[in-house]
């Protein structure tokens, strides 16, 4: 069945640092991924998406993901956190015919920013 | 100019109530979701449409009947609300080659 892990629940780290969170993937085909970014009683907003090609993904406010099919991961990375990145990020996988006619979701990473 | 929009924002119901969601976009896409946050912020699929058609149907009560009169909308009427329904509902579209979009959701509180 197709899941999604997000082994880290809660992560703080301190502005400036570099930062990375953690996503492997369950899932029999080739997987489009993605992750989104919640702030507290807001919607989800895309950070970005991988389908095909460049498995190195830029997305907005700064930040990366790589797709590795050997690991089964697409982690998201930053290379300096600022104190407005604090937010619940989610990794999910699209599932479906099509390709993604549902996202999976996974169980979220909070990030705290300290100064 | 939202790309997808949610009313209302809040709801605060007793327990018993019908009460209905509304979900518009205007982003041309042709599918439309519905899905559930609970309080521990897990997401979940409840319902799929595209074109105006069901297509996903995760074994959601049947106390939950969404409702599509053109694909640029995507209604959701609970019936008989309980407190286990109290959550953070989002509405979503999507069309091929597109990520996702979400409206900015409706947190249901029963009580």
């Amino acid at each position: 069945a197709q899941s999604v892990t997000q082994p880290d629940i809660h992560i703080t780290v301190s502005e400036g640092a570099s930062l990375e969170l953690r996503c492997n993937y369950s899932y029999g085909a080739t997987p489009y991924l993605f992750w989104y970014v919640q702030s507290p009683g807001q919607g989800l907003q895309l950070l970005l998406k991988y389908f095909s090609g460049d498995t190195l993904v830029q997305g907005i406010k700064g930040f990366e993901a790589e797709f590795k099919r050997s690991q089964s991961s697409f982690n998201l990375r930053k290379p300096s956190v600022h104190w407005s990145d604090a937010a619940e990020y989610f990794c999910a996988v699209g599932a479906g015919s099509g390709g993604y006619n549902k996202l999976i979701f996974g169980a979220g990473t909070r990030l705290a920013v300290h100064p | 100019d939202t790309a997808v929009s949610q009313t209302p924002k809040y709801l605060v119901t007793q327990m018993g109530n019908d009460k209905s969601i509304k979900c518009e976009q205007n982003l041309g896409h042709d599918t439309m979701y519905w899905y559930k946050q609970d309080s521990k912020k897990f997401l979940k699929i409840m319902f799929s449409y595209n074109n105006k058609e069901l297509i996903i149907n995760e074994t959601v009560p049947n106390r939950f009947s969404p409702k599509s009169p053109d694909k640029a909308h995507l209604n959701l009427h609970i019936n008989s609300l309980e407190l286990g329904d109290s959550a953070v509902y989002f509405c979503a579209s999507s069309s091929t080659g597109s990520g996702y979009t979400f409206g900015s959701g409706t947190r249901l509180t029963v009580v």
